[in-house]
């Protein structure tokens, strides 16, 4: 079946622009997470859905970020009034149960500059 | 606390040897610790995983070890191929104070390069 998908694949934007990433997870997939990996680091934790809602946004690093979820679905991840150390690739993963230690299904990512 | 340490950073082998990347953790209650695989460009993907009731775990040439009481685990790649240079990532459940939920927290990585 379809796998984790994620757009756009890359975006490059202005200083101070808003943007908007969507991921589309595996169909019947309840849990949903958005990390963060820039250049030559590790995955930094986001945020996670439960079906629609979120529990945990302790990961979000300032409150230009924001995202949401609708029909247990598709998710958008929105970053306000972008900085440059805003840039980096921004995953989201799937995973089939809501608990830590289901496997968790990795979109490709969208790379994001912020010039 | 959410704290999951990774080394080396880097590791270069010949072809054929074998390769070992540890990672320690610091949440004593951390019950799952998988380990990810993401070549040049790609997503990261599940290569091996191990449950704390269980020391050792076995997959072909990849194994996992747990020592829940150092709490430290390793991943183990032997006969180690070109196709196996990649960044590899461990991750822990660990508590997240901000929900009182566990979620995993990712290792920094490792960049391992197979020389042919």
């Amino acid at each position: 079946g379809a796998g984790v998908s994620q757009s756009p694949s890359n975006k490059v934007t202005e200083k101070g622009k808003d943007v908007e990433l969507r991921c589309d997870p595996i169909s019947g997939h309840t849990a949903l997470y958005w990390y963060r990996q820039s250049l030559g680091q590790g995955l930094e934790f986001l945020i996670y859905f439960q079906g629609n809602s979120a529990p945990d946004k302790s990961g979000l690093p300032s409150d230009r970020f924001s995202a949401e979820r609708t029909g247990g679905s598709v998710s958008t991840l929105t970053i306000q009034r972008t900085q440059q150390e805003d840039s980096a690739v921004y995953l989201c993963a799937s995973s089939f149960r809501d608990t830590p230690q289901e496997t968790q299904y990795f979109g490709p990512g969208t790379r994001l500059l912020v010039l | 606390g959410e704290n999951v340490e990774q080394h080396p950073s880097t590791l270069s082998v010949q072809e054929g040897d074998s390769a070992v990347i540890k990672c320690t953790y610091s949440d004593s209650a951390s019950n799952y610790f998988p380990w990810y695989k993401q070549e040049l460009g790609k997503r990261p993907q599940l290569i091996i995983d191990i449950r704390s009731n269980v020391g050792e775990k076995k997959d072909q040439r990849i194994a996992v070890t747990l020592n829940k009481t150092a709490k430290h685990f390793s991943l183990h790649i032997t006969e180690t191929q070109p196709e196996d240079s990649a960044v590899y990532f461990c991750a822990a459940t660990e508590f997240w104070s901000g929900a009182g939920s566990y979620q995993l927290t990712f290792g920094k990585g490792t960049k391992l390069s197979v020389i042919p």
